[in-house]
C-alpha cells in the first residue's frame, strides 16, 4: 500500500470549514483513499473513501487531485465534537488490511 | 444493530503472564482485524482473520497469536507479556475482505506491570 503524509496537527474555529490535507504521491491506479477519525479513547470511525472522483456524504467531502497524488478531507462546518485524530490511508484492492500512521490531530476551538 | 464489542475493557497483568482479549464482530461480518495502539502512536496492524483463517500478520513476534471461531468472533492471545505490550488493542470487522470500510470496537486497554 502507498504511504501517506499528513500534518501532525491543525486548528480550526468552530463553524468554519476544516480542510485536512493528505499526500499520497506513490498511489497506484487501483488504490483507494480512505479517511477515518479517532476521538479520544474510542475506536476509529470511518468517514469517507474515494478512488478518483470527489465524494460527499453526511459527514464530509473528499477532494482528490486529478493526478491522485494528494487529497483533502473537508468538514464543512466544524463543531467541537469534530476534535479528533484524522487518519488518511491508501488501500489496494488486494484484500490486505490497513496500516494507520499517526494522522492529523484536529483541534476545533470555540 | 450491535456494533463491534470487545472484552474486557481493561486488563491488568504482570510481566510474563498471558493475556486473552476477545472480540465479537458485527453480525454478518466475516473479517476481523486486530490492531495495537501504544500511547501517542498510530495503529499498528497485528492480525487479520477471514472465514476462520489467518489471512495476514503484521510485524509482531510469535507470542502474539489469535484465532477466529465458527461464529466469526475472535481472540487475541499475548504470551510472555512484556512492559512494552501495554497498549490499547482494537478490534475491527468488515463485511468481507478487500475494499470495505472497517467498523471498530472501543478497545481493550492492556496494562502490563
Amino acid at each position: 500500500d502507498a504511504k501517506t503524509t499528513q500534518p501532525t496537527s491543525m486548528d480550526c474555529a468552530e463553524g468554519r470549514a476544516a480542510n485536512l490535507p493528505c499526500n499520497h504521491s506513490t498511489i497506484s491506479g487501483n488504490e483507494y483513499v480512505y479517511w477515518y477519525r479517532q476521538i479520544h479513547s474510542q475506536g476509529p470511525q470511518y468517514i469517507i473513501h474515494g478512488l478518483k472522483n470527489n465524494e460527499t456524504n453526511e459527514m464530509a467531502s473528499l477532494i482528490i487531485t486529478e493526478d491522485r497524488k494528494s487529497s483533502t478531507l473537508i468538514l464543512p462546518h466544524a463543531t467541537l465534537r469534530d476534535t479528533a485524530v484524522y487518519y488518511c490511508i491508501v488501500l489496494s484492492n488486494s484484500g490486505y488490511a490497513l496500516n494507520f500512521g499517526k494522522g492529523t490531530s484536529l483541534l476545533v476551538t470555540p | 444493530e450491535a456494533g463491534v464489542t470487545q472484552s474486557p475493557t481493561h486488563l491488568i497483568k504482570t510481566r510474563g503472564q498471558q493475556a486473552t482479549l476477545r472480540c465479537s464482530p458485527i453480525s454478518g461480518h466475516t473479517s476481523v482485524y486486530w490492531y495495537q495502539q501504544a500511547l501517542g502512536l498510530g495503529l499498528q496492524f497485528l492480525l487479520w482473520y477471514d472465514e476462520g483463517e489467518e489471512r495476514n500478520r503484521g510485524n509482531f513476534p510469535p507470542r502474539f497469536s489469535g484465532r477466529q471461531f465458527p461464529n466469526y468472533s475472535s481472540e487475541l492471545n499475548v504470551n510472555a507479556l512484556e512492559l512494552e505490550d501495554s497498549a490499547l488493542y482494537l478490534c475491527a470487522s468488515s463485511l468481507r475482505q478487500g475494499i470495505e470500510k472497517l467498523f471498530f470496537g472501543s478497545g481493550t486497554q492492556l496494562s502490563v506491570l
